[in-house]
């Protein structure tokens, strides 16, 4: 089984500075890797698939980086409506599909 | 519009069981695998379980190997989850989420609460 570690944990970032969040795998996934985003109370939506495409409608803000086990999300300035929790989940060999334990991106 | 709507989730004893369904729409749901993924309260996202779309191909998480059983009618676009034997680790919110576009998840239903709980 693939682990995903994502870190930090926490990250506490003002409105509009730049976030950057990490995912590693602990075997190289290629650029098989997706990241998610989610709310309090709601489902996961998602933000980035192939580790770096933009899914649809998801802001050019949010970027994605990295191939093999280094994996980046990047949000370039941060809007309210961005703080939340981040999971990365690799897709490279399945079962089981991996998710990380997720990052909280709160308030500065 | 992808709509998938999560139902039959509720209170059970330990030991129990519960039937958890996913009316899709809004796809082609005989093309698509189908995926059912939980979330316990205050954590992360776990996959559970797939099907492929004619049914041929089913992966369980070792978790719930030999208690979970995943199961689809194309016909009435409809994904389901039996559950046997629960267990107070299996509390959690279980959502639906086909795979369309590739091996993610890129619609969610809103998802179904089970409390495992005596």
């Amino acid at each position: 089984e693939i682990v995903m570690t994502q870190s930090p944990a926490t990250l506490s970032v003002s409105p509009g500075e730049r976030a950057t969040l990490s995912c590693r795998a602990s075997q190289s996934i290629s650029s098989n890797l997706a990241w998610y985003q989610q709310k309090p109370g709601q489902a996961p939506r998602l933000l980035i698939y192939g580790a770096s495409t933009r899914a649809t409608g998801i802001p050019a803000r949010f970027s994605g980086s990295g191939s093999g086990t280094e994996f980046t999300l990047t949000i370039s300035s941060l809007q309210s409506e961005d703080f939340a929790v981040y999971y990365c989940q690799q897709y490279n060999i399945w079962p089981p599909y991996t998710f990380g334990q997720g990052t909280k991106l709160e308030i500065k | 519009e992808v709509q998938l709507v999560e139902s039959g989730g509720g209170l059970v004893k330990p030991g129990g069981s519960l039937r958890l369904s996913c009316a899709a729409s809004g796809f082609t749901f005989s093309d698509y695998n189908m995926n059912w993924v939980r979330q316990a309260p205050g954590k992360g996202l776990e996959w559970v379980s797939s099907i492929s779309s004619s049914s041929s191909y089913i992966y369980y998480a070792d978790s719930v190997k030999g208690r979970f059983t995943i199961s689809r009618d194309n016909a009435k676009k409809s994904l389901y989850l039996q559950m046997n034997s629960l267990r107070a680790e299996d509390t959690a919110v279980y959502y639906c989420a086909p795979f369309i576009s590739g091996n993610y998840g890129d619609y969610w239903g809103q998802g179904t609460l089970v409390t495992v709980s005596s």
